[in-house]
């Protein structure tokens, strides 16, 4: 089972800073790596997939990186609805596929 | 639109049983890959079991044998019957749909509202 790694664990950020948050496999995933956003209360939703493919009305200022074993999100100029936790995924091994444990983002 | 639209859930007893349902709409279930997820308090995203197009299913190594992933396509519903409920079963479940082929099953582009299953005595 690949393990993923989240960190940090909780990111506390102004409005309109830029936000870096880390996910880190146990062994390569290639790019099959999925990045989802979950605010108090609601389902998860898809932002990243392919590492950096934005889903469908995802904002640009959500942006991906990375392949093999290191990636990264980045929320350029953060807004009060970026609140939220978000959860790295990879669907390169299964099963199963396994999520990270999460980083909440406080603003 | 596509909807996915969960029931069931609740408080149960340890050893006992409870089905969710997921009703679609916008799509057909038998098109995609259609999976269970589950978020346990203070844990991660945990991938539970997946109904592949043709019908066939895989389930988490620490729900096999309790839990069963079905689909009832005439009334385009999702189900995940789970018996011998354990306490730490207890999470909010979600599903969620996968693509329609095996590289893209498990992004999961959309989500069931979720609901939520307590194993207590």
């Amino acid at each position: 089972e690949i393990v993923m790694t989240q960190s940090p664990a909780t990111l506390s950020v102004s409005p309109g800073e830029r936000a870096t948050l880390s996910c880190r496999a146990s062994q390569s995933v290639s790019s099959n790596l999925a990045w989802y956003q979950q605010k108090p209360g609601q389902a998860p939703r898809l932002l990243i997939y392919g590492a950096s493919t934005r889903a469908t009305g995802i904002p640009a200022r959500f942006s991906g990186s990375g392949s093999g074993t290191e990636f990264t999100l980045t929320i350029s100029s953060l807004q009060s609805e970026d609140s939220a936790v978000y959860h790295c995924q990879q669907y390169y091994n299964w099963p199963p596929w396994t999520f990270g444990q999460g980083t909440k983002v406080e603003i | 639109e596509v909807q996915l639209v969960q029931s069931g859930g609740g408080l149960v007893q340890p050893g006992g049983s409870l089905r969710l349902s997921c009703v679609v709409s916008g799509f057909t279930v038998s098109s995609n890959y259609m999976n269970w997820v589950r978020l346990a308090p203070g844990k991660g995203l945990e991938w539970v079991a997946i109904v592949y197009s043709g019908g066939s299913t895989h389930h988490t190594d620490s729900v096999k044998g309790r839990f069963t992933i079905s689909r009832d396509d005439s009334k385009n519903t999702l189900y995940l019957q789970m018996n011998s409920l354990r306490p730490e079963d207890t999470a909010v479940y979600y599903c969620a749909r996968g693509g329609n082929r095996m590289a893209v099953a498990a992004i999961f582009d959309y989500w069931g509202q979720g609901t939520l299953v307590t194993v207590s005595s």
